[in-house]
């Protein structure tokens, strides 16, 4: 079984600096999916970034880029130019690519809560 | 906007008492997620519909079961909740199978 690991319960930033959280992850898998989930208080949990394992290149979407380390099974997230929107917790998670006739489902972190301070 | 929405958005039971939760989308989508998100902890899915198959994960307890009677609605039933089931309770949806999920705000459910 697959699990994802989020080390850093909590991590705080200031406005416009750069944060880093880390995630990391075990599979016997070669072909997988892995994403940053943000969710903010009561709010609903919005997809944030996707990487293919197959793809070597690493996943940007405009302040936010990940480093992923196939052969470490690392992924981690990088925020840049950090606002206050960005306050919220922020899951890794797991999906195999395998197509089994039903539909994958994500593993997921324990999160890690991300404050941004003025 | 399409969206996944969840209600209510704060649920609370009594021991034992039935509950449901809804969960409907106006995405199409084919497959619908529960998830089941305890305080300080990851969300874990407890089952998933591809169309109209029912899929359960096989540490889900028998006290929760769900519905789907069209594309659009989802319910999750909890038959005789108990105070370890209090949780935030997240829906999601995909297009297909090894789609992106959408998810919904969640319901939060308490038990007295």
């Amino acid at each position: 079984a697959q699990t994802v690991t989020q080390s850093q319960p909590e991590m705080s930033v200031q406005e416009a600096e750069t944060v880093t959280l880390s995630c990391t992850y075990d599979t016997s898998e070669s072909d997988y999916y892995l994403f940053w989930y943000k969710q903010p208080p009561s709010r609903q949990m919005i997809l944030v970034i996707r990487q293919e394992a197959y793809k070597q290149q690493n996943a940007t979407e405009n302040r936010f880029s990940v480093n992923f380390q196939k052969a470490a099974k690392s992924f981690s997230l990088k925020i840049s130019d950090s606002q206050l929107g960005d306050a919220a917790m922020y899951f890794c998670a797991y999906r195999s690519a395998a197509y089994t006739g039903t539909a994958s489902k994500l593993t997921f972190g324990t999160g890690t809560r991300l404050q941004v301070t003025l | 906007d399409a969206m996944v929405i969840q209600n209510p958005r704060y649920q609370v039971t009594q021991f034992g008492k039935p509950v449901t939760l809804s969960c409907s989308q106006t995405l199409n989508h084919n497959v619908m997620y529960w998830y089941q998100q305890k305080s300080s902890q990851a969300p874990k899915l407890l089952f998933h519909y591809y169309d109209k198959d029912f899929n359960n994960e096989a540490d889900t307890p028998d006290n929760f079961q769900s519905r789907r009677p069209n594309t659009s609605f989802c319910f999750l039933d909890i038959r005789s909740p108990g105070l370890g089931d209090a949780a935030m309770y997240l829906c999601a949806t995909s297009r297909d199978q090894g789609r992106d999920q959408h998810f919904g705000d969640g319901t939060r459910l308490s038990i007295l």
